[in-house]
């Protein structure tokens, strides 16, 4: 049962313009969202964070929208770079969820390519 | 650099093998946390320390085991290796319990042959 989906394996944009990544979840519990960026032989670094107390968090290029009817969170980047060219994974935890405290469940992650 | 160490950075053994994958965390880091990343899979959560002691497991196979030592380095035993054990395995360690700012190790890429 996969608790946080990235249904979008690949996503190709123009430099300059808005890359938009999503994820649904399933488990109403998570009380926390998280963005990872990884590229080719390196560990996942963490973007962005929200909690589920809000519902947008901004750093620079990058946004996160939470909408916790839908379940989905998205993470805006505008204006995209080359150098944005990785593979973005999605996760969520919480304390309640099931799991313990500071245990991350991981969506399958979506490559994304920035050309110039 | 993040500051996790992970050794070795690549592994090649055969199926039936046992092997031992070596996690130093962050300096002032407490907790410890093994993911796998199988070849279209997500970051598979599979065991949490904290502190030496065991906090939680995920999807870890009874084949696979791990522990905390007192100076807080942490090892994964991956035993009677199978083909489908390939994966990268990526330690992240975070001050506390909580899941916010794991710091991720560069992973180990373990392949059976």
């Amino acid at each position: 049962d996969q608790q946080v989906k990235q249904n979008s394996p690949s996503l190709s944009v123009q430099e300059g313009r808005i890359s938009i990544l999503n994820c649904d979840y399933t488990n109403s519990m998570f009380d926390y969202f998280l963005w990872y960026k990884k590229y080719p032989a390196e560990g996942p670094t963490f973007l962005i964070s929200i909690s589920s107390i809000k519902d947008k968090n901004e750093d620079g290029r990058f946004t996160v929208f939470l909408n916790k009817s839908a379940k989905h969170l998205s993470l805006h980047i505008v204006p995209s770079q080359p150098g944005d060219s990785a593979v973005y994974f999605c996760a969520a935890g919480g304390i309640y969820y099931g799991g313990s405290q500071g245990n991350l469940i991981f969506g399958k992650g979506t490559k994304l390519s920035v050309k110039p | 650099d993040s500051g996790v160490t992970q050794t070795p950075k690549h592994l090649i053994t055969a199926t039936g093998q046992r092997v031992t994958l070596r996690c130093s965390p962050r300096s002032g880091d407490l907790s410890v946390y093994w993911y796998q990343q199988s070849l279209d899979q997500g970051l598979q959560f599979l065991i949490q320390y904290y502190n030496g002691e065991e906090r939680a497991k995920g999807n870890i196979l009874e084949r696979f085991s791990a522990q905390q030592f007192p100076d807080l380095h942490s090892e994964l035993n991956l035993s009677s290796l199978e083909l489908g054990d390939s994966a990268l395995y990526f330690c992240a360690s975070s001050v506390t319990g909580g899941g916010y700012g794991y710091t991720f190790g560069s992973g180990t890429r373990l392949t059976v042959v």
